[in-house]
């Protein structure tokens, strides 16, 4: 059965950086762009960014240029978002996402990780 | 402020059809039919229920459709259920430096 795992919950200080990853079971990791797209407590659902596990090609939300970085590895079928310099503003849970057409962006998103909660508070 | 503007909420008796907007400009929906509408409970990650403006995965209810006119798309519930409650979201592709964005989200009440 096709699965997205997510890593499990993090609490970082300001200022400091995450990292969460997404591993895909049960297809061709290689064949699907990842996306990831995050919720605030109490807010609405906001796209981040993709890569395409093929070749590691990434674009990003202006929101987030110069501070996120998609990468993935693809011996172990996992993709990471590293987030840099956290404000409170950045708690928020955290999904990956896949789309799903074959090497196509399509923004068809059937397949979802299980969400990460990553908390920044001092 | 969502590149994308639904109705904070919209609510209906059960068996009763509910229309949920998402207005956009002619820099996503109105030049791309790469609309989606996502159903979302909290805690829980969100679920397709509309694609491509007007397509249905399978599995989803035929209760639930979707259209688009112009640069606003709709997604419409008809014999609305207890189940059906929780947050609508909808997400267009708005090119190829923006790439793509949710709107506010509507939270929908069964009365």
């Amino acid at each position: 059965q096709l699965q997205l795992v997510q890593s499990g919950a993090e609490v970082k200080r300001p200022g400091a950086s995450v990292r969460v990853s997404c591993e895909a079971f049960t297809y061709t990791f290689t064949g699907y762009y990842l996306h990831w797209v995050r919720q605030a407590p109490g807010q609405g659902l906001e796209w981040m960014g993709w890569i395409n596990p093929k070749n590691g090609d990434t674009k990003y939300a202006q929101k987030f240029r110069g501070r996120l970085t998609v990468t993935r590895d693809t011996s172990l079928n996992k993709a990471y978002m590293d987030l840099r310099s956290l404000s409170f503003d950045d708690t928020a849970v955290y999904f990956c996402v896949r789309d799903s057409r074959w090497q196509q962006l399509v923004g068809l998103w059937e397949f979802w990780g299980q969400g990460t909660r990553v908390t920044v508070s001092s | 402020q969502s590149a994308l503007t639904q109705p904070a909420s919209v609510s209906g008796s059960p068996g009763q059809s509910i229309t949920i907007s998402c207005t956009g400009s002619s820099g996503n929906i109105g030049s791309y039919n790469v609309v989606s509408w996502y159903q979302n409970h909290p805690g829980k990650a969100p679920k397709l229920i509309i694609y491509e403006a007007t397509e249905r995965p399978s599995g989803v209810s035929d209760r639930f459709s979707g259209s688009r006119s112009g640069s606003t798309a709709s997604l419409t519930i008809t014999g609305l259920q207890d189940e059906d409650e929780g947050d609508y979201y909808c997400c267009a592709y708005g090119g190829s430096d923006v790439n793509w964005v949710f709107g506010g989200g509507t939270k929908v009440t069964v009365l």
